[in-house]
């Protein structure tokens, strides 16, 4: 049981190059979300998903890109990579909706845009 | 806004003793849960414990335990016995809509 894979683990971009973060989940969790960590911070949302075909913004969308095609997998696209997205990117998932059960996340991506 | 407020970034005690981590929120919703996570060196987030707020009963996970105040809106992590592998990041998190909002975390170090 896999649970939660995200790739790559590390990641160093160059200001204006575009990438892709991939998620994938193993539990057929309907809730899925990526959010991003920064000193001092915690985690913020950037955006998730409620089910396959369903897209929404979370606190801090501004650059980022989502889909979600199958229930596995929620892929995170840069766009257009700025040194302000340096941090650490999480992908989670849940059964239902985050708050009545656990969040299940992957291991992080730690980006650096240079 | 913020909705979670951790107020000590960092803490850090002797192993075997005891600390407590502090975490507020605000919700004006009467039925909800509250959790924490650990994030060791390692980076992965792990849940260590988890609060239903219509019990009044204040959840435990062996050395874990919380002491949740609903008129507060208070929920602090209590460990126990602390313990090397202790040492890692700590967040509270409340759920706001169908998302899960964090607080700014507390480093924990446990000394030797």
């Amino acid at each position: 049981n896999a649970g939660v894979t995200q790739t790559p683990k590390f990641q160093v971009l160059k200001t204006g190059q575009s990438m892709t973060l991939q998620c994938a989940q193993d539990m057929n969790h309907e809730y899925m979300s990526w959010y991003r960590q920064d000193p001092g911070m915690g985690l913020r949302l950037i955006h998730y998903s409620v089910g396959a075909g369903i897209t929404d913004q979370g606190e801090v969308p501004n650059g980022y890109n989502v889909s979600r095609s199958t229930t596995e997998d929620f892929p995170l696209r840069l766009l257009s990579a700025a040194p302000s997205q340096t941090s650490v990117y999480f992908c989670a998932s849940s059964y239902s909706r985050q708050g009545n059960t656990e969040a299940f996340f992957g291991q992080g991506t730690r980006l650096t845009v240079v | 806004a913020q909705t979670v407020t951790q107020s000590q970034p960092e803490m850090s005690v002797q192993e075997a003793e005891t600390v407590t981590l502090s975490c507020t929120y605000d919700t004006s919703e009467n039925n909800y849960y509250l959790f924490w996570y650990k994030q060791p060196p390692s980076r992965q987030m792990i849940l260590v414990i988890r609060q239903e707020a219509y019990k009044q009963q204040n959840a435990t996970e062996n050395r874990f335990s919380v002491n949740f105040q609903k008129a507060a809106k208070s929920f602090s992590l209590k460990i126990s016995d602390s313990q090397l592998g202790d040492t890692a990041m700590y967040f509270c998190a409340f759920p706001l809509a169908q998302k899960l909002v964090f607080g700014q975390g507390t480093r924990l170090t446990i000394n030797p």
